[in-house]
């Protein structure tokens, strides 16, 4: 059964970037053809699509988050990463990371920009 | 791109059925069959209900169906059940090679 984790630090301080790592369990991050994606969600508003890689590498990003955001993939970890730059308070929020679109889920984790 | 449009709320009780509009353009919805709903409970990660359209993952009840028409998707749950008391989001592929999802329905089970 594919399982998905995200990992990282909690907290980031305003200005700095924002890292976040997804282990994929159960399966490999390579061996089918589907993409990898990132999803937030602000405390107590709606989802927002983040980007997403497919395992060769070719990403696809928010255009309203796009000059921020970078995705990238680590098939010998069976990882893909998040890094989102220049954070303010309006990046606080939960982060999920997900297969294709979008099945199954991490279990997400708390992200708050705070100084 | 612009979030796609659902209703604020929606309510029924036990055993009635509900319907969740998805309200998006030429370029999303109503271009591609990549419409998908979540179903997210309070504090939990959203879980995929219906992909494509109108397809349902293995372990989703059949009580759970999805359509299109236009530029509009819809999600309709029958003999609702106090369980389905959530927040349902619908996501759609667009011609730009993004997601858009829509800004989330909650559904209260009467």
């Amino acid at each position: 059964q594919l399982q998905l984790q995200e990992s990282g630090p909690g907290l980031v301080k305003p200005s700095e970037t924002l890292s976040l790592t997804c282990t994929v369990s159960g399966g490999s991050i390579s061996s089918s053809s589907y993409y990898w994606g990132w999803i937030r969600q602000p405390p107590g508003k709606g989802l927002e699509w983040i980007g997403s890689i497919y395992y060769s590498g070719s990403t696809y990003y928010n255009p309203s988050l796009k000059s921020r955001v970078t995705i990238s993939v680590d098939t010998s970890k069976n990882q893909f990463s998040l890094k989102l730059s220049s954070v303010t308070a309006a990046d606080t929020a939960v982060y999920y990371c997900a297969r294709g679109g979008f099945d199954p889920w991490g279990q997400g984790t708390l992200v708050t920009v705070s100084s | 791109q612009s979030a796609l449009t659902q209703p604020a709320s929606v309510s029924g009780s036990p055993g009635q059925s509900i319907t969740i509009s998805c309200t998006g353009t030429s370029s999303d919805v109503g271009g591609y069959n990549y419409v998908s709903w979540y179903q997210q409970h309070p504090g939990k990660a959203p879980k995929l209900m219906i992909y494509e359209v109108s397809n349902r993952p293995s372990g989703v009840p059949d009580r759970f169906s999805g359509s299109k028409s236009g530029n509009t998707a819809s999600l309709t749950i029958s003999g609702l059940q106090a369980e389905d008391e959530a927040d349902y989001y619908c996501s759609s592929y667009t011609s730009s090679s993004t997601v858009v999802f829509g800004g989330g329905t909650k559904l209260t089970v009467l």
